[in-house]
């Protein structure tokens, strides 16, 4: 079975830009999580999405939005971008968002976006 | 808001021998979940705890989910150079399922 796909796998940008980013789940899965890691401040999550609604979000400015379509893939789009928004964003799924080990997650191999 | 502490921050060990980390929270967890992550990668799932008590193995690694559901601790023995990366903890907090809360990581270095 094939992992998590995310797309693409390095990004540069300018300030002021905006961004896209693609996360395709594990077949089967329908929650769709994403991260934001960074070396100050580690792993943090950014919004869960399952059945194409959002179910939790993390303390993250309005500039973060995310989506998730029908077959489950999701996107993430950064807008009005920042150098502080520089960072490794990974892309995470799982079964459900329910309890007993169908939640537990799977990562992509992340997406390097660069701020410049 | 909910915080995961885990220690040791770095380890620098011999190849051969045992390593062990752990994290714990003043929040009580439904679920553990041990990663390593190498460099430019994703975190890839060593193993999951889903039951306090819940001792589990994976290979050489041995992962514990603690009586008070505020803890857990990962166990590598014998060490050898691919073991080199970062490792974390995760928890997931009853009905809030979709979000992990992460461990700050423990980098672990292996001399051959």
């Amino acid at each position: 079975k094939a992992g998590v796909t995310q797309t693409p796998r390095y990004l540069i940008k300018t300030r002021g830009q905006q961004v896209t980013l693609s996360c395709s789940p594990i077949s089967g899965h329908r929650s769709v999580s994403w991260y934001q890691q960074t070396p100050g401040q580690g792993l943090q999550f950014l919004f869960e999405y399952f059945s194409e609604t959002q179910r939790n979000k993390g303390n993250f400015p309005g500039r973060f939005s995310g989506r998730q379509f029908s077959n489950s893939r999701s996107e993430m789009n950064v807008s009005t971008l920042e150098l502080g928004d520089s960072a490794l964003y990974l892309c995470a799924s799982s079964l459900t968002s329910g309890g007993g080990g169908q939640d537990t997650q799977y990562f992509g191999p992340g997406t390097r976006l660069t701020v410049l | 808001g909910q915080q995961l502490n885990q220690s040791p921050q770095s380890m620098f060990i011999q190849e051969g021998e045992d390593v062990s980390m752990n994290c714990t929270s003043s929040s009580i967890f439904n679920t553990w979940l041990w990663y390593k992550q190498d460099p430019g990668e994703g975190p890839v799932l060593l193993i999951a705890l889903y039951k306090a008590g819940e001792l589990t193995s994976n290979g050489r690694l041995t992962a514990q989910f603690g009586i008070t559901r505020k803890d857990s601790f990962l166990n590598i023995s014998a060490s050898i150079p691919s073991d080199v990366g970062i490792y974390f903890c995760a928890g997931i907090i009853y009905n809030q399922g979709g979000k992990l809360i992460f461990g700050q990581g423990t980098e672990l270095s292996v001399k051959p």
